[in-house]
């Protein structure tokens, strides 16, 4: 699976849109980008999911670059209790499907 | 409620002793995982498993051990070989199938005493 980049932290205020990056340059074809986040002390909860276009639940928006080597994951009106991990994740879903998580971004909504 | 089911919260562990951590789900998943975490850090997968009777190592098996001997349990068994316990345990499942999301657990604290 090809191995993602994100900022360790970040910080965003209360009612603004949070816009979290993520680079995965080595993206292959069959790969999709996968967007957990982890509430401390908590289970990870599943965000979103895409493959090449832009995706959008009533959680959050995944914009992904034409080339794909990079991903946006927005939160539109982010509240503290967006406060959490982000996981960025890439995955071809093939062979061992268990997802590889890395460190991810700590967000911090700011009242 | 469907869901999964993690227990104990917290577990405590003596030197030399084996330790069960119990998962269970009710979500009727083929497929179900245990992940480590330690402070500050991402989870790394310890084993998986994708139908009763069989799993798979994961990234950090050693001195970890498995059993699935029905769909809707996968326990894990810390043993003294894991000189390293004490961390956050977490139990995920999924259906089979492309692009299928995992569900969490609320997780085990284990530590050491």
């Amino acid at each position: 699976d090809a191995k993602t980049t994100q900022p360790p932290s970040m910080d965003c205020a209360e009612g603004r849109a949070a816009n979290l990056p993520c680079n995965h340059s080595t993206i292959s074809g069959n790969e999709y980008v996968y967007w957990y986040r982890q509430i401390h002390s908590q289970g990870p909860q599943y965000i979103i999911h895409g493959l090449k276009n832009n995706e959008t639940n009533e959680m959050a928006s995944l914009i992904i670059t034409e080339d794909r080597k990079s991903s946006t994951l927005i939160l539109p009106h982010a509240t503290l209790r967006d406060t959490a991990v982000y996981y960025c994740i890439v995955s071809s879903d093939t062979g061992r499907r268990a997802l590889t998580f890395g460190s991810g971004t700590r967000l911090q909504v700011q009242p | 409620d469907g869901g999964i089911t993690q227990s104990p919260k917290y577990l405590f562990r003596k030197e030399g002793q084996n330790v069960t951590l119990s998962c269970e789900q009710n979500l009727n998943h083929d497929a179900m995982y245990w992940y480590r975490q330690d402070p500050g850090q991402g989870l790394r997968l310890i084993y998986y498993s994708q139908i009763v009777n069989d799993f798979q190592k994961g990234d950090i098996a050693e001195g970890y051990s498995v059993s699935r001997e029905k769909k809707e349990s996968f326990p894990l068994t810390v043993t003294s070989a894991q000189k390293n316990p004490t961390a956050f345990y977490l139990c995920a499942s999924s259906r089979l199938g492309a692009n299928e999301k995992l569900f969490f657990g609320s997780g085990t604290q284990l530590s050491v005493l």
